[in-house]
């Protein structure tokens, strides 16, 4: 299998432009997870779908953030208008709803700056 | 709010020693423990996982979780300056919600 992909794996964008990073999670994958990891916050949720449908996105920092989830095999988180503390790696992970076992898998990540 | 308690470390430790890395948590309704690796600049990789009380050994990893005392930990044995890295402690809720700790950073001296 593939893995997760996501693109683009490196942003730069100044300040008030629109990002668009896209993901593509494991074929057969039923939960999709967006993450945004910086230094000082760490790893944090942003929002994630089962089954498509947005599930908890009390993580997306304000209304400038907005994730859709249009089929099974593929996500975009957009920012708009994107600001310099925007700048971070954001992570898409998938997992199966399974047994205990079942974990996730993440992706490269794409790293975005905001000048 | 569910919360995971990692010390950031840095954990320094000889090569072929035992590291520990500890973590701590809130939520009681989680059932799976997850431990992931992230070498910097890359994505968490999957360690271990558990799910009962006790220890779980994989190779020179072994997982103990205790949930009466909301506490996992992670040992690696005979350490290698490959295992430098952070460790992320990861419980997942019955929303299949992971949960992540800050990381413990690891530094295995030669």
């Amino acid at each position: 299998d593939a893995g997760v992909i996501q693109s683009p794996r490196h942003e730069v964008t100044e300040m008030g432009q629109e990002v668009t990073l896209r993901c593509k999670p494991i074929s057969g994958h039923d939960y999709l997870f967006w993450y945004r990891q910086t230094m000082m916050r760490g790893l944090e949720l942003l929002i994630y779908f089962n089954n498509n449908v947005p599930i908890d996105d009390s993580g997306m920092p304000e209304d400038r953030f907005s994730a859709k989830m249009p089929n099974a095999s593929f996500s975009t988180l957009k920012i708009q208008p994107s600001e310099p503390r925007d700048s971070a790696v954001y992570f898409c992970a998938s997992s199966l709803r399974g047994g205990l076992q079942e974990t996730q898998y993440f992706g490269p990540g794409t790293r975005l700056l905001v000048l | 709010q569910k919360e995971v308690e990692q010390n950031s470390g840095p954990l320094s430790v000889p090569e072929g020693a035992i590291a520990s890395l500890n973590c701590t948590y809130s939520d009681r309704g989680s059932q799976s423990f997850f431990w992931y690796r992230q070498y910097s600049g890359k994505s968490p990789e999957l360690i271990m996982s558990i799910y009962s009380n006790g220890d779980k050994e994989d190779g020179r990893f072994t997982a103990q979780l205790n949930k009466a005392s909301q506490y996992v930990s992670l040992l690696i044995r005979d350490s290698q300056p490959s295992d430098s890295a952070t460790y992320l402690c990861a419980p997942r809720d019955n929303f299949n919600k992971f949960y992540f700790g800050s990381g413990t950073k690891l530094n295995v001296k030669p």
